[in-house]
């Protein structure tokens, strides 16, 4: 299994709701992202987990909050969102320990703030 | 990590060879050149590194030059699927977790 899935693929939410991005992988990878991508820019680096800690976080604003329950789950959750946050949320997984620079991406969840 | 230069659009006609450069002069020696492509509403998706070996796989060649100043990413008979944003990416071999970041990217077109 060499899938990262990522639920739901659409979302629209307003300004004031709560939402969650789902993330899972089972290809026993330690290490997972969340990546930022608008309309044709390139995908923009939000967090990333080691050994379900977080170990960078590129200075994302705080309604985005990420979480890691376990080594194959990684969760974004949402919370007062604006407009300008609608873009395709990209997880992503690896080997920790590899030195491959070998990502895997899922499809992305694309997100719409009402 | 090192910046690296792209052209922003390519074409190639299929089942023609498409040569994508990528300058990227300020790379040191322990950095590596990364390359990913995205085809449309798709996540991207890993072909190919090297540090300064020219390297080959299924998908892909990596032609890094001598003074690993530039690379090109060859796919040597390029299909209509090929058709995607394709990047590259230059990083230390080892930071712990492999955060990549993406530049603007060739968005290379196949012509039928």
């Amino acid at each position: 299994d060499t899938e990262v899935t990522q639920t739901p693929k659409h979302l629209v939410m307003g300004m004031t709701n709560k939402k969650s991005l789902k993330c899972e992988q089972h290809m026993g990878h330690r290490a997972m992202y969340w990546y930022k991508q608008k309309a044709k820019k390139p995908p923009e680096l939000m967090f990333v987990y080691s050994y379900e800690k977080l170990s960078i976080n590129e200075s994302v604003p705080s309604r985005f909050s990420p979480e890691c329950p376990n080594s194959s789950l990684l969760n974004l959750h949402l919370h007062a969102l604006q407009p300008e946050d609608s873009a395709l949320y990209l997880c992503a997984s690896s080997q920790e320990t590899a030195n491959t620079g070998e990502l895997f991406f899922g499809e992305g969840s694309r997100l719409t703030v009402l | 990590d090192a910046k690296t230069t792209q052209p922003p659009s390519m074409d190639c006609a299929e089942g023609r060879a498409a040569n994508l450069p990528c300058n990227h002069s300020t790379i040191s020696g322990n950095e590596y050149v990364y390359w990913y492509r995205q085809i449309h509403s798709q996540g991207p998706q890993y072909i190919i590194h090297g540090l300064k070996n020219n390297e080959t796989n299924e998908m892909a060649s990596l032609i890094i030059t001598e003074d690993r100043k530039s690379s090109t990413l060859i796919l040597p008979h390029a299909t209509l699927r090929d058709t995607a944003v394709y990047y590259c990416i230059v990083r230390e071999g080892w930071r712990g977790a492999n955060n990549l970041f993406f530049g603007t990217g060739t968005r290379l077109t196949v012509i039928p």
